[in-house]
């Protein structure tokens, strides 16, 4: 069983919708955790960090960990084309190796 | 502020050859953590590189072997390159100590195996 799954899409919505991007672990004892933002051919920006439990926002974006069920998600609201990217969560046990999905690419259409 | 720059952006190798990539990290930091990013797939841990010493390393061979200097930067070594070896190479550079719980990339290196 891999550590993080993470659909990997393609997700095309249209522009002002809400895009919800999720992903399991496996490992309870992960409890940092990431969204990476990697537009093509670019490397990985880092957008949102969460620790345990519960819901982060910033700006139009909010990240939710629910580690009952060890499921992360990242939403957008009001997406732009200019969020048109693969997103990527990771997590951690210990600040050494992370461990990340393989990448959900989404398309936001004018 | 100085993010994490890599070197060289592009190159192309030969089968069998040996190939170094260079970084140096964002300003402050001292750990140097390398991935691998085949396309289409998340970045793969290679190890990671704290007080000039491996700190962990992942499920690759001995073929990939890294240093770290008194200064931070580090580099990535690849000898007798496979065509699997062809990918996006990342540095990442976050604060060692007990460990970083954010790692911050550069924009990578990317080698084509030929």
């Amino acid at each position: 069983q891999k550590e993080v799954e993470q659909d990997p899409g393609p997700l095309s919505v249209p522009e002002g919708a809400i895009v919800s991007l999720n992903c399991t672990y496996s490992n309870s004892a992960f409890q940092y955790f990431m969204w990476y933002r990697q537009y093509s051919r670019k490397g990985p920006e880092l957008l949102m960090y969460t620790y345990s439990s519960g819901n982060k926002e910033d700006g139009r974006f909010t990240a939710q960990v629910d580690k009952s069920s060890k499921y992360i998600s990242l939403f957008i609201r009001d997406s732009q084309p200019s969020d048109s990217a693969t997103y990527l969560c990771a997590t951690h046990p210990t600040g050494n190796q992370f461990y990340f999905g393989t990448g959900t690419s989404l398309t936001v259409i004018p | 502020d100085a993010g994490v720059t890599q070197s060289p952006t592009h190159l192309i190798k030969t089968r069998g050859q040996q190939v170094t990539l260079r970084c140096s990290p964002k300003s402050g930091h001292d750990t140097v953590s390398w991935y691998q990013q085949a396309l289409g797939q998340g970045p793969q841990f290679i190890f990671q590189y704290y007080e000039e010493e491996e700190r962990q390393r992942g499920n690759f061979p001995d073929r990939f072997s890294g240093h770290q200097f008194p200064n931070y930067s580090s580099e990535l070594n690849v000898n007798a390159l496979l065509l699997g070896d062809s990918a996006l190479y990342l540095c990442a550079s976050s604060l060692g100590g007990a460990g970083g719980h954010t790692i911050y990339f550069g924009e990578g290196s990317w080698l084509t195996v030929v």
